[in-house]
């Protein structure tokens, strides 16, 4: 059965940093892309950060781009968000997701979410 | 960036049949994809590629559409289809998601 249990969230000041952790099992994660998403309360989904199953190379939209770097460490079947300058716009449940293998992203997999809070 | 546009709530009776209509302020082909999150939950995969069913995913559930126009049916329609429904393109740079359709069960 795939899991993916995400930890390191809670309260943080405006301007501090945080680092979240997903860890996987259930399958070979060294296979996969994955990516985390975003869901502000009340609000709709938003992609965060996206990397190849090797590491290689990592992808972020224009709201995180410089402030946030995701990355993994796949012996030990762990993916990362390190957050920094956080901003009152990234209070979010925070999912880790994992993405089909197919020719295009589509997440099949979602973790139950972290919460994370910015405020002062 | 893609903006993907969705109706905000829709209700219906248990029974009916329901489309929830995904419309691209540009073409995204067929990389159209469909979740469902039920209230408290994570959201789930349930149509990829425009119209492929997810593995485990009843089949009351299908997706069509191509270019700017997509549509997720649910026929017929189950008590416990109640939550928010999410469009989601990978076609352009940044992939976006829509902002959800509401269903509500009469």
């Amino acid at each position: 059965e795939v899991q993916l249990v995400e930890s390191g969230g809670g309260l943080v000041q405006p301007g501090r940093s945080l680092k979240l952790s997903c860890v996987a099992s259930g399958f070979t994660f060294n296979n996969y892309w994955m990516t985390w998403i975003r869901q502000a309360p009340g609000k709709g989904l938003e992609w965060v950060a996206s990397i190849t199953n090797t590491g290689g190379s990592t992808y972020y939209p224009d709201s995180v781009k410089g402030r946030f770097t995701i990355s993994r460490d796949n012996a030990k079947s762990t993916l990362y968000l390190q957050m920094n300058s956080l901003r009152s716009e990234d209070t979010a449940t925070y999912y880790c997701t994992r993405v089909t293998i197919i020719t295009t992203v589509v997440f099949d997999y979602w973790g139950q979410g972290v919460m994370v809070t910015v405020s002062s | 960036d893609t903006v993907l546009t969705q109706s905000p709530a829709l209700a219906v009776s248990p029974g009916e049949r329901v489309t929830i209509s995904c419309r691209a302020s540009e073409s995204v082909s067929t990389l159209m994809h469909w979740y469902q999150q039920k209230p408290g939950q994570q959201p789930k995969l349930l149509i990829y590629l425009a119209s492929n069913l997810e593995s485990g995913v009843p089949a009351r559930f299908s997706g069509s559409g191509s270019g700017t126009d997509f549509t997720l049916t649910i026929d017929p329609v189950e008590a416990d289809d109640t939550a928010t429904y999410y469009c989601q393109q990978s076609w352009n740079d940044p992939l976006t998601f829509g902002s959800g359709t509401k269903l509500e069960i009469k």
